[in-house]
């Protein structure tokens, strides 16, 4: 079975300040992965997404990502944060099994912007 | 820009109630899916839905849940007779095909009482 871990459940930095928020995953074969995020009270938003070929791939809002295959991680990266960016994140595995798909997902980071 | 969208945003039900949760998925995808997150946890798979039954389902989806597309826009999820530990937000999802995106909607927070 699948399972994604996110190390820091918490992460506070300053507003233009860098940002790398941690996942590794578990997955027997070629996984597909995600970053979600999710504002207060509201659903989950896609960020960017990793299906095959370049393993550091750009999303929304100026982050990126990078596959690495050797290290199990899907790593989350802003090179300068903005207030607006205070959310929870999560991130996402799926599984493509005989009978369909479903998304296993991380315990979240909360992070917070110091202005 | 399409996107999912839940009826009602909060509901709330007393113990052993019947609730249903709706969904309008986008409307040219053929997968659809219920997750729920309890407060404080992290979000997890109830249900994946397709060509009218379901694919696959978490053991958390026991026989109070049912899923139905009852037309060719809904998509619903039924709890027959609520418990407490029911109480959480429930998101949809849909995605156009398999191991594609999928996009959720705002949720259903649910707080059975």
């Amino acid at each position: 079975a699948q399972s994604v871990t996110q190390p820091d459940i918490h992460i506070t930095v300053s507003e233009g300040a860098s940002l790398e928020l941690r996942c590794n995953y578990s997955y027997g074969a070629t996984p597909y992965l995600f970053w979600y995020v999710q504002s207060p009270g509201q659903g989950l938003q896609l960020l960017l997404k990793y299906f095959s070929g370049d393993t550091l791939v750009q999303g929304i809002k100026g982050f990126e990502a990078e596959f690495k295959r050797s290290q199990s991680s899907f790593n989350l990266r802003k090179p300068s944060v903005h207030w607006s960016d205070a959310a929870e994140y999560f991130c996402a595995v799926g599984a493509s099994g005989s009978s369909g798909d479903k998304l296993t997902f991380g315990t979240g980071t909360r992070l917070a912007v110091r202005p | 820009e399409p996107e999912v969208t839940q009826t009602p945003s909060h509901q709330v039900t007393q113990m052993g109630q019947e609730v249903i949760l709706r969904c309008v998925p986008i409307s040219n995808h053929l997968y659809f899916y219920w997750y729920r997150q309890i407060l404080g946890q992290k979000v997890e798979f109830l249900v994946s839905f397709y060509n009218n039954e379901i694919s696959e389902k978490s053991e958390i989806f026991d026989d109070q849940f049912s899923v139905e597309r009852p037309d060719g826009s809904n998509f619903t999820l039924k709890i027959r007779s609520t418990k407490l530990e029911d109480s959480a937000m429930y998101f949809c999802a849909s995605s156009l095909d398999r191991q594609e995106t999928q996009y959720f909607g705002p949720g259903t927070r649910l707080l059975v009482l």
